[in-house]
């Protein structure tokens, strides 16, 4: 079955550089999330996309940016990257976010995209 | 300020044996509990969940306990496995028909010995 596709894999860039991350999500769903992941932390939630509009926001600098396209993938993009940026970086998707309390509306990660910042 | 605490950083069982892994919460507003598992490289899975309306959900050898009172949850893994081995994620949401911003934990790693 398809899951949830990320790219690049692993990125390294200096500080001040940009990046930008890409995820696919599972075909049928409408909203991705996207999650960092810093070394030995939990992974926190940064922003989640519902029907290509921003759905939540959660501990997201400034300095980054994300947005849906119309085919539903995503792209996170980093600007004026610092050291504290280097971490594992998640996309989620789910199908219709409303159906939490019918108890499906369980989030399949894509295997992160590794990022180190010199 | 951890909403979703796993206070347990390491567990190790032998094969065939009970694995029992907890999860605290604080934030009341939680309504939806999952586990996730994972390996290294490679992104969490999904493994079982519950919503705050029950108290037990059982998967195979997976089952979930939720005591709202005590805002405590643990998953019972029976019998454990070698594969079993990875790392377990407790993660929480809350607001009622809002969408999926999890709150994880910060992971507890079960070792099944042979």
């Amino acid at each position: 079955a398809a899951g949830v596709i990320q790219s690049p894999r692993h990125l390294i860039k200096e500080k001040r550089e940009t990046a930008t991350l890409k995820c696919y999500p599972i075909p049928r769903h409408d909203t991705v999330y996207w999650y960092q992941q810093g070394p030995g932390q939990d992974p926190q939630f940064l922003i989640s996309f519902y029907e290509k509009m921003q759905s939540d926001k959660g501990s997201i600098p400034d300095r980054f940016s994300a947005q849906q396209f119309s085919d539903y993938h995503s792209e996170l993009n980093m600007s004026s990257l610092e050291l504290g940026d280097s971490a594992l970086y998640f996309c989620a998707s789910s199908a219709s976010w409303g159906r939490v309390a019918e108890g499906t509306g369980e989030l399949f990660f894509g295997e992160g995209s590794r990022l180190t910042v010199l | 300020d951890q909403q979703v605490k796993q206070n347990s950083p390491s567990l190790s069982v032998q094969e065939g044996r009970i694995s029992i892994l907890n999860c605290d919460y604080t934030n009341s507003m939680f309504d939806y509990f999952l586990w996730y598992k994972k390996y290294p490289a490679e992104g969490p899975t999904f493994l079982i969940s519950i919503s705050s309306i029950k108290d037990k959900n059982e998967d195979g050898r997976f089952t979930v306990f939720l005591n709202k009172s005590a805002k405590h949850l643990s998953l019972h893994i029976v019998p454990s496995q070698p594969g079993d081995s990875a790392v377990y994620f407790c993660a929480a949401s809350g607001g009622g028909g809002s969408n999926y911003k999890l709150t994880f934990g910060k992971g507890t790693l079960l070792t099944v010995n042979p």
